[in-house]
């Protein structure tokens, strides 16, 4: 079975700083993995997702994630955190063999931006 | 594209009363996701369709749950009698995956939810 662990379900950041949120993976077979973005009273969107082509990933809104597989991580970082950033994020893992339909959640961290 | 329309937005209810939670997922997906959100355990995949058909039920809580899809157009989820335990957000999300390696092209498109509360 595969799962994801965030580490910090509360992180906070200066506006204009670095924003780095943690994801490990755990999974038997090559895992897809995705980054989700929660805003307040909504659902969740798709910020990025790996699919075993280049490890460094790039999504909207200035993210980026990489793929290490040696340290089974997939940590999501934005060079300069803007205010619009404040959202909850969520790691996923997907078995590379059925795409959406066993997409497993991590518990989320909710990102704080501070003026 | 109006996206995935999930009503109503907020359901405040008894507990013993049915709920019936709707959701329109976007034209010409075959895929259809029922997920609940709690703090206590975040987001769990309850049901999913494909094609109109349930493919996996498994983390439907017991048996008070049921969801049906009619048509491709259409899903409910229903909790009678429901329970102050099943207070939560519930997401309905749709892709175009069809269940083959292909689909991880596709993310899933969520709704924004029904906030249920059971008193």
């Amino acid at each position: 079975a595969q799962s994801v662990t965030q580490l910090g379900s509360h992180v906070s950041v200066s506006e204009g700083a670095l924003v780095l949120l943690r994801c490990n993976y755990s999974s038997s077979v090559p895992p897809y993995l995705f980054w989700y973005v929660q805003y307040p009273n909504q659902g969740l969107q798709l910020l990025l997702k790996y699919t075993s082509a280049a490890t460094l990933v790039k999504g909207i809104n200035g993210f980026e994630a990489e793929f290490k597989k040696s340290e089974t991580s997939f940590h999501l970082t934005k060079p300069s955190a803007h205010m619009s950033d404040a959202a909850e994020y969520f790691c996923a893992v997907s078995l590379s063999n059925f795409g959406n339909e066993k997409l497993t959640f991590g518990t989320g961290t909710r990102l704080t931006i501070i003026p | 594209d109006a996206g995935v329309i999930q009503s109503p937005r907020h359901e405040v209810t008894e507990m013993g009363q049915e709920v019936t939670l709707r959701c329109k997922p976007i034209s010409g997906h075959n895929s259809l996701f029922w997920y609940r959100q709690t703090m206590m355990r975040g987001l769990e995949l309850l049901i999913y369709f494909n094609n109109n058909v349930p493919i996996d039920d498994s983390g439907m809580p017991e048996d008070r749950f049921s969801a049906k899809m009619p048509n491709a157009s259409f899903s409910t989820l229903k909790i009678q009698p429901s329970e102050p335990r099943d207070s939560a957000v519930y997401f309905c999300a749709s892709s175009p995956g069809t269940g083959n390696p292909r689909s991880y092209n596709s993310p899933l498109h969520f709704g924004n939810g029904t906030r249920l509360t059971v008193t």
